[in-house]
């Protein structure tokens, strides 16, 4: 069964940082690309970020371009989004999801976490 | 980026009934349309890809149409679970984006 959990979110002050994490299970890690798609109740869900299987590539919405890093340990099967300068707009609720069977562009996602909250305020 | 306009933003309907969700594209899409249920408290799932298709676990009641701009999801007949919010999503120009929901409320 596949299976996505994510952690590491909590209050952080606007210009702090905070790293999600996403432990994956059930399916060949390695070979899935992976997403970080957030939500929040005015923007509703946004895509944010995507990394390549191999971790070698990554690419980013430009609204957390130069302030998000996405990494990924294969060995551990973890995912991670590291968040700095952050700021009240990241506010949301942030989920890792697989592309549909971690395909780079089969189009829509098969697998989500159950989300992390991540709240930026002072 | 592509803008996803769902309507309407709320429906209000019995068990039983037939109702249609709307998703609009401001650019064409072709057939590169996902739709996603959500319930409080859980994470989006997936029902339909490819405009069309049914996903894994997807019920027949379920269908989806259209192509271009103009796509619509379906439910033939309303059951208790499948009140939720309705997402549609477009993966034919990165970056992917979503539409902001149609909420399915028992009438």
């Amino acid at each position: 069964e596949v299976q996505l959990v994510e952690s590491g979110g909590g209050l952080v002050q606007p210009g702090g940082s905070l790293r999600l994490s996403c432990a994956a299970s059930g399916f060949t890690f390695s070979n899935s690309w992976m997403h970080w798609v957030r939500q929040t109740p005015g923007k509703g869900l946004v895509w944010v970020s995507h990394i390549t299987s191999d971790g070698r590539s990554a690419t980013y919405a430009d609204s957390v371009k130069d302030r998000f890093t996405v990494s990924r340990d294969n060995a551990k099967n973890m995912l991670y989004l590291q968040m700095n300068s952050l700021r009240a707009e990241d506010t949301a609720l942030y989920y890792c999801a697989r592309p549909h069977r971690g395909l780079y562009n089969s189009g829509w996602y098969d697998y989500w976490g159950q989300g992390t909250l991540v709240t930026v305020s002072s | 980026e592509v803008v996803l306009t769902q309507s309407p933003a709320t429906l209000s309907a019995s068990p039983g009934e037939r109702v249609t969700l709307s998703c609009r594209a401001s650019q064409n899409l072709n057939s590169n349309l996902a739709w996603y249920q959500q319930k409080p408290g859980q994470a989006p799932r997936p029902l339909i890809y490819d405009a069309s298709t049914r996903a894994t676990g997807t019920p027949p009641r379920f269908s989806g149409s259209g192509s271009g701009t103009e796509f619509t999801l379906t439910v033939s007949s309303l059951h208790s679970e499948d009140f939720a919010i309705y997402f549609c999503q477009q993966n034919n120009t990165w970056p992917w984006t979503f539409g902001q929901g149609t909420k399915v409320e028992i009438k």
